[in-house]
């Protein structure tokens, strides 16, 4: 059984770009996380996906969006890239609801230069 | 609000046993986890506790769990170098249904 999968695998930016990471699923897996693992700051939690809809977010700027297909693929946005966005980006899935068990992709690294 | 403290780093020898501790301060987290991340990759679910549990054990791994304290450790048995890497403790906040992650332990084997 496939894992969860993410693309692309590296990313460079400039300042003030745009940047846009994806993510699947296992299949059967109708929860998507997002995490940050920047230097530093250890693993912060970014958002929540569950049946097309974001559940919770993370303390991070409206800059960071995305969205849950019906397929419960998930695409991560980051509008006006600035430097401190430079992290590992990972991605995790889960049963859906109140299912606690995440398994990780591994990870988009983005630079932002 | 919550956190989630662990050690930097831990060296041992090979073939010795490896002890990673952890503390947190949400009492109500009822999933307590263990990740592993070798260099580049993501993370690498290892075992999981749930809070009603004092011990799990999983082959050489064995977790244990004080509430009381709000500590949880996770013991390697017969470290080896293949088990070098940084792990993260990480508890289940319910509420969020979101990880809280510790900063990771390093862990390093040496001959």
């Amino acid at each position: 059984e496939a894992g969860v999968t993410q693309s692309p695998t590296h990313l460079i930016k400039t300042r003030g770009q745009q940047a846009t990471l994806r993510c699947s699923p296992i299949s059967g897996h109708t929860s998507v996380y997002w995490y940050q693992q920047a230097l530093g700051l250890g693993l912060q939690f970014l958002l929540w996906y569950d049946e097309g809809e974001e559940r919770n977010r993370g303390n991070f700027p409206p800059r960071f969006s995305g969205r849950q297909f019906p397929n419960y693929s998930s695409e991560l946005n980051v509008n006006a890239l600035e430097l401190e966005d430079s992290a590992l980006y990972l991605c995790a899935s889960s049963l859906g609801g109140r299912n606690n068990e995440q398994f990780f992709g591994p990870g988009t690294r983005l630079t932002v230069l | 609000g919550e956190d989630v403290e662990q050690s930097l780093f831990l060296s041992v020898r090979e073939g010795d046993s490896s002890v990673i501790n952890c503390t947190y301060t949400d009492s109500s987290s009822t999933y307590l986890y263990w990740y592993k991340q070798e260099p580049g990759a993501g993370l690498q679910l290892l075992t999981y506790i749930f809070s009603n549990m004092d011990m799990k054990q999983d082959q050489r791994l064995t977790v244990l769990l004080n509430k009381k304290d709000k500590h949880l450790s996770l013991r390697i048995a017969d470290t080896q170098t293949g088990d070098s890497a940084i792990y993260f403790c990480a508890v289940f906040s319910g509420g969020y249904n979101k990880l809280i992650f510790g900063a990771g332990t390093r862990l390093a084997v040496h001959p």
